[in-house]
């Protein structure tokens, strides 16, 4: 148990328009999701925190306005990259921690490429 | 300041040899401790973690890792790798004060020669 998707797992786009990425946890319900951007050959960074029905808690030195993410239920949360530059080009990972998990245990998405034109 | 050390960038190994991959952290308490793996192109898969109890803790794969106080370490070993051990590691620490988020460390790289 404990599955966390992606959707898309690759996407290519223009500058300027906008990329939306699914995270879903499968099979159980996810209290709260982390949305990370990993560049090439370099560590994970947090982005933000998300939890369901509340508005996502950035890191310092993430734009809020160029990341939308919205966490509708307990299954699913979505990351926006807004009006999109080529230096937004990483890879986006999230994860889930599982309601009545202890320590708060993130379970790892596949991750989605995402290539800015 | 707080923070999670991997003081190895690259480690090539043969295949059949033993590995070891360090970790170092700094925080005022001891934290919650992770081992992960990353493949080329994918997320990450959680070989293994500490969080209390035990020193010595077992994963998955074949890896284990020994959790160290007195050197604030969380080393990963395995004695014997596989060419598919090739990967990025990456160690993790989560703080119960920091909502358990995870800071990695800047991950090591293993290269496994035939």
């Amino acid at each position: 148990g404990a599955v966390v998707s992606q959707h898309p797992s690759w996407v290519i786009c223009k500058s300027g328009t906008s990329v939306k990425i699914e995270c879903r946890s499968l099979d159980f319900q996810a209290t709260t999701m982390f949305w990370y951007r990993q560049f090439p050959k370099q560590s994970l960074m947090l982005m933000a925190t998300s939890n369901e029905g509340s508005k996502a808690t950035y890191e310092q030195g993430v734009e809020k306005d160029k990341f939308l993410i919205n966490h509708a239920s307990l299954t699913l949360s979505t990351l926006t990259v807004t009006s999109a530059h080529p230096e937004d080009s990483s890879f986006y990972i999230c994860s889930a921690t599982r309601l009545g998990s202890p320590y708060n245990e993130q379970f790892f998405g596949p991750g989605t490429r995402l290539t800015v034109l | 300041a707080q923070s999670v050390t991997q003081p190895d960038i690259h480690i090539t190994v043969s295949e059949g040899a033993s590995l070891e991959l360090r970790c170092n952290y700094s925080y005022g308490a001891t934290p919650y401790l992770f081992w992960y793996v990353q493949s080329p192109g994918q997320g990450l898969q959680l070989l293994l973690k500490y969080f209390s109890g035990d020193t010595l803790v077992q994963g998955i794969k074949g890896f284990e890792a020994e959790f160290k106080r007195s050197q604030s370490s969380f080393n990963l070993r395995k004695p014997s790798v596989h060419w598919s051990d090739a990967a990025e590691y990456f160690c993790a620490v989560a703080l119960p004060s920091n909502d358990y988020k995870l800071s990695f460390g800047a991950g090591t790289t293993v290269t496994v020669r035939a």
